[in-house]
């Protein structure tokens, strides 16, 4: 059984473009969680989906946006890339969002910003 | 604001050493606490977790206690091996959802 799947798994992009960063959960999970890793820290919390509606944010900018779509998978949406953005994202899927659902994560995308 | 601590943020020991990895939060009102091993450049691997009901867990090598009302925890890894050389997480959530906070890592380096 497949696990949690990101994509792209690296990429360059340059200040000021977007970026798309995409996850599938696992078979029959309806979370889906977005992390944020700058080297040498632990993650940080992003964003939180349970059935295609938001049930958490954390402490980031507008420029940070994700939507959750009919079959599960998510895309995390970057706008005017900072060169602090540059991190490993990762994606966690759930069955749901109570604290008795525990978290897979993907491999994570390297995102890198010249 | 729940925070969460690991010290030392590395350490190196000779194998077959066993290790000791501390981890220490700020508020006691977590519903679980998972430790996680990461590879360079790699995601997480979820080695144990403990309910907030729970004084430890174990796996194998592996054994994490838990002392809520003090906001620690602690993984114990015997005879330690090359390959047990990584980055490991503790990382605790509330009962509200599985949102975890995370500390910042210990970085494991065991020289065979």
């Amino acid at each position: 059984d497949a696990g949690v799947t990101q994509s792209p798994t690296h990429l360059i992009k340059t200040r000021g473009q977007q970026v798309t960063l995409r996850c599938s959960p696992i078979s029959g999970h309806k979370s889906v969680s977005w992390y944020q890793q700058v080297l040498g820290q632990g993650p940080q919390f992003i964003f939180q989906y349970y059935e295609k509606e938001e049930r958490g944010r954390g402490n980031f900018p507008d420029r940070f946006s994700a939507r959750q779509f009919p079959n599960y998978s998510s895309e995390l949406n970057v706008n005017a890339l900072l060169l602090g953005d540059s991190a490993l994202y990762l994606c966690a899927s759930s069955l749901g969002p109570s604290g008795a659902n525990v978290l897979t994560f993907g491999a994570g995308s390297r995102l890198t910003v010249l | 604001k729940q925070e969460v601590t690991q010290i030392p943020a590395a350490l190196s020991v000779p194998e077959g050493e066993n290790l000791v990895l501390n981890c220490s939060f700020t508020d006691s009102a977590i519903y679980n606490l998972q430790w996680f091993r990461q590879d360079p450049g790699k995601g997480l691997t979820s080695l144990l977790l403990i309910q907030s009901s729970q004084r430890e867990q174990t796996s194998g090598r592996l054994n994490a206690s838990l002392d809520k009302s003090s906001g620690r925890s602690t993984l114990y890894i015997a005879a330690s091996q090359p390959g047990d050389s990584a980055t490991y997480l503790c990382a605790v959530s509330k009962a509200a959802g599985n949102k975890l906070t995370f500390g910042g890592g210990t970085r494991v380096l065991v020289k065979p």
